[in-house]
This record gives structure tokens, C-alpha cells and sequence, in this order.
């Protein structure tokens, strides 16, 4: 079956520092492939996402590339802030019936001033 | 605004007291699915629904019921709730292709059986 395997946490940098967080899954076929962020408090909100092989998705700073030979999506930022300080999930989609989102377990990351 | 409202946020009960956490959505979407999270565990799927009158099981619906006779509600039930049941659970909507369309999460219910 489908699976996402997330570094362990939890992560935490000094504001402007270089983040990298690994993801790597999984699958059968094609996959599309999701970062989704939760602030403290709330629900799971998309970050962005890649739908085929070197897809790079993008948003508030955070990029990921769909690396299909090393079935990877890591996920980066060249300068964290204190407001990225959250749970981030990647998780993958293969586009069957249910089209359900696996999720791997989820890293805390924490930014300092 | 669109959004995944969920009732109650925070739930306290007993073992064996059925109870009910309701989910609604205001974006007319097809598909709706319950998670639950636990630390260290990641999200998993509950059970899901592709329409209204269809639903099915995800990876762990044993203990819970759902029903989807409106599109825009899918609520969660809990017929006789345990400990190993004390979670975080998030009900979540989305249209079309779950490949391309991301799931929209309500802010979550934070349930506590004793």
C-alpha cells in the first residue's frame, strides 16, 4: 500500500535560518504529492502540492520539488520566520477511488526570534 | 466564506455514552471524509463519502458510524465511545479529483473519553 515516511522531529531554528524538512513515499503509479501546514489551534491547510514527476510547487516561500527517482518531496525555505512555527504533514494522493490523502506522521517545527 | 465547520471543539465523556460530532461544509462538495490524529501516528482515515446516500470505510472506522443524507453534512458517530477512542479528529470536504483538489479541514474536535 501507499506510504510517507517524514524525518523525525521536532525541528527548531533560528529565524532566517535554511529549512529542510524530507519526504519521501511509497506508491503505486503516479501519486500526487502534498505539503499541508496546521497552525497551532486549528486544521490542516494546503501548502502546496505537485501532480507529476519534477513538478515543483511553490507558496509563502516554501518550495518542493516531485522527485520521481528518488521518490522524494522535500520541502524547503530559504529564511524561516517565527510565524512558520507549525505542524507540517506531506502526504500523497493516488488517484483511486476513495482518492484518499495518505498522510505521514507529521513534524513539529519551531522558529525563534 | 468557505469553510469546514465542526461541532463541538472540545468534547469530554464517558465510556459507553453515544455521542455525535457533527460536520458541515458551504462549498457544495462531492467528497467528505473524517480523520483522526494521534501523536506519532500521523492522520488516518475514518470513513469518506463520495456522494449523498455513499459512503465507506477508510483505514480505521471500527467504533464509528457515519451518515451523509445531505451533501453539505456528514456527521460522526460514536455509538458506544471507549478510551482508545480520546482523539483528535478532523472532518475534511473537497471537489472532484483528490489528486488535484485539496481536501478543506475544519478546525478539529478534541474528544476525551474517560
Amino acid at each position: 500500500g501507499n506510504s510517507v515516511t517524514q524525518m523525525e522531529g521536532p525541528v527548531t531554528l533560528s529565524e532566517e535560518a535554511f529549512l529542510t524538512i524530507n519526504c519521501t513515499y511509497t506508491a503505486t503509479g503516479y501519486p500526487s504529492l502534498f505539503w499541508y501546514v496546521q497552525y497551532p489551534g486549528e486544521g490542516l491547510q494546503l501548502l502546496l502540492k505537485a501532480t507529476k514527476a519534477d513538478d515543483k510547487g511553490s507558496n509563502k516561500g516554501f518550495e518542493a520539488t516531485y522527485r520521481k527517482e528518488t521518490t522524494s518531496f522535500h520541502l524547503e525555505k530559504g529564511s524561516v520566520q517565527v510565524s512558520d512555527s507549525a505542524v507540517y504533514f506531506c502526504a500523497l494522493s493516488d488517484g483511486g477511488a476513495n482518492s484518499k490523502l495518505t498522510f505521514g506522521k507529521g513534524i513539529t517545527l519551531s522558529v525563534r526570534p | 466564506e468557505a469553510q469546514v465547520t465542526q461541532n463541538p471543539r472540545y468534547l469530554i465523556t464517558v465510556t459507553g455514552k453515544k455521542l455525535t460530532v457533527t460536520c458541515s461544509q458551504n462549498m457544495n462538495h462531492e467528497y467528505m471524509s473524517w480523520y483522526r490524529q494521534d501523536p506519532g501516528l500521523g492522520l488516518r482515515q475514518i470513513y469518506y463519502s463520495m456522494n449523498v446516500e455513499v459512503t465507506d470505510k477508510g483505514d480505521v472506522p471500527e467504533g464509528y458510524k457515519v451518515s451523509r443524507k445531505e451533501k453539505r453534512n456528514f456527521p460522526l458517530i460514536l455509538e458506544s465511545p471507549s478510551p482508545n477512542q480520546t482523539s483528535l479528529y478532523f472532518c475534511a470536504s473537497s471537489s472532484g479529483d483528490r489528486r488535484n483538489s485539496p481536501l478543506h479541514f475544519g478546525n478539529g474536535t478534541r474528544l476525551t473519553v474517560t
